[in-house]
């Protein structure tokens, strides 16, 4: 069973402060990078995929991987109320059966104080 | 739109009793369908995906099954509940390919509490 460990477990930042998540995969295999976040007592919803080395911006979120370290971070800028919630990246091998399993790591909470 | 309905909202069960859970997705056809677990506050453990009716892959044992009966429905059921199987029970639904380079859908969960 392959882990996925995130970083920190939890996290305070102030209302308009920036949050930065990390996530790190132990195994090469694992190619496809997704970010999920899930708020008290509802299902997890997709933020982001990241495939590519390098960085991806959707609004006020940024995502960073590095293949050759198997390292994602989430960076939340101007974050708000709204963003306290569980974080989850997720991997997945992208060969023929294995492209169904998806992974998840062991999350990060993040509490935004108003 | 596509929309996914799980059932019950939450179940209080007797350790030793069956159990039949269930999720429904209108809206789209031939989606691949998934069940997760998830204890309170932890990491999300799958645990059957189904690429299409009557075929169900086991991704842990845990002592539970899942079948798909008809093309945008997914049940997750045992004949005997342990202590171990409270917790929170998501399905999802993606697009055929997989779950790699497709968004999961997930629906609103049943909270189950096995005493």
């Amino acid at each position: 069973q392959q882990k996925v460990q995130q970083s920190p477990e939890s996290l305070s930042v102030p209302e308009g402060g920036m949050a930065s998540l990390n996530c790190t995969s132990s195994d090469r295999n694992f190619q496809y990078f997704w970010w999920y976040r899930q708020h008290s007592g509802e299902g997890p919803k997709a933020l982001m995929s990241i495939f590519s080395d390098g960085d991806k911006k959707e609004g006020r979120f940024t995502a960073h991987l590095n293949k050759a370290s198997l390292h994602v971070s989430l960076h939340i800028r101007d974050s708000q109320p709204s963003d306290s919630a569980l974080y989850f990246c997720a991997v997945s091998e992208p060969s023929s059966n294995m492209g169904y399993k998806l992974t998840f790591g062991t999350g990060t909470s993040l509490l935004v104080d108003p | 739109a596509q929309t996914i309905h799980q059932w019950p909202v939450a179940e209080i069960k007797a350790v030793g009793s069956p159990l039949s859970l269930g999720c429904t997705i209108k809206g789209k056809s031939s989606p691949n369908l998934y069940w997760y677990w998830q204890a309170t506050g932890g990491t999300l453990q799958q645990l059957f995906y189904s690429i299409t009716v009557g075929q169900v892959e086991s991704v842990v044992q845990l002592n539970l099954s899942a079948s798909r009966p008809k093309d945008d429905q997914f049940i997750l059921s045992t004949e005997k509940l342990l202590l171990s199987h409270s917790g929170f029970y998501l399905c999802a639904w993606s697009l055929s390919g997989g779950a790699s380079q497709n968004t999961l859908y997930f629906g609103a969960g049943t909270r189950l509490s096995v005493l």
